[in-house]
């Protein structure tokens, strides 16, 4: 089955540093994989995909990811963070089925942003 | 271009009570799915309908049910409410059934 692991409920970094939020797949087939933000009070936001092209992909307010299939991992990265970052983070797999297909979330890392 | 709308934002339900919970899609996306977020937890996927008809479902108990209209707005319902059942419902729509999801802002329940 396939399946997402978030490392880290919480992340807490200064702002301008880097921030690192990880995630791990499980799957038995070449995995779509997403990630997406949530402000408070709101719905999700799609930051980024991967589906199966460029391994590193460039996602909105400077968010990238790299896809490394030997480590099944899907880090999300931003050199320099805002205090606008802070919010929660969702990586997310889809699988398909017969007739369509959903997502998989991870249980999601909150980032906070120190001044 | 309107993205996905959901309504109510908030209710507030009691134990035992039915809730009814409306989602429009985005114009020209002919696919709905609803997603439960339990509060501190990644949402889970309750229902996908395509063209009217469900597509697939989720681990939810018969509690739960939707439909779709013939505008492709869909509606999920929710039967003999329990505390648990306290969520953010998020709405998705997409072109088709395999197509890339747009996200609602949600409708919060709380129920009491």
């Amino acid at each position: 089955a396939q399946s997402v692991t978030q490392l880290g409920s919480h992340v807490s970094v200064s702002e301008g540093a880097l921030v690192l939020l990880r995630c791990n797949y499980s799957s038995s087939v070449p995995p779509y994989l997403f990630w997406y933000v949530q402000y408070p009070n709101q719905g999700l936001q799609l930051l980024l995909k991967y589906t199966s092209a460029a391994t590193l992909v460039k996602g909105i307010n400077g968010f990238e990811a790299e896809f490394k299939k030997s480590e099944t991992s899907f880090h999300l990265t931003k050199p320099s963070a805002h205090m606008s970052d802070a919010a929660e983070y969702f990586c997310a797999v889809r699988v398909f089925y017969n007739q369509g297909g959903k997502l998989i979330f991870g249980q999601g890392t909150e980032l906070s942003v120190k001044p | 271009d309107a993205g996905v709308t959901q309504s109510p934002t908030h209710l507030i339900k009691t134990r035992g009570q039915q809730v009814t919970l409306r989602c429009s899609p985005i114009s020209g996306h002919k696919s709905v799915s609803w997603y439960q977020q339990v509060l501190g937890q990644g949402p889970q996927f309750i229902f996908q309908y395509y063209e009217k008809e469900e597509r697939g479902r989720g681990n939810f108990p018969d509690r739960f049910s939707a439909r779709q209209f013939p505008n492709y707005s869909s509606e999920l319902n929710v039967n003999a409410l329990l505390l648990g059942d306290s969520a953010l419902y998020l709405c998705a729509s997409s072109t088709g059934q395999r197509g890339e999801l747009f996200f609602g802002e949600g409708s919060r329940l709380t129920v009491l």
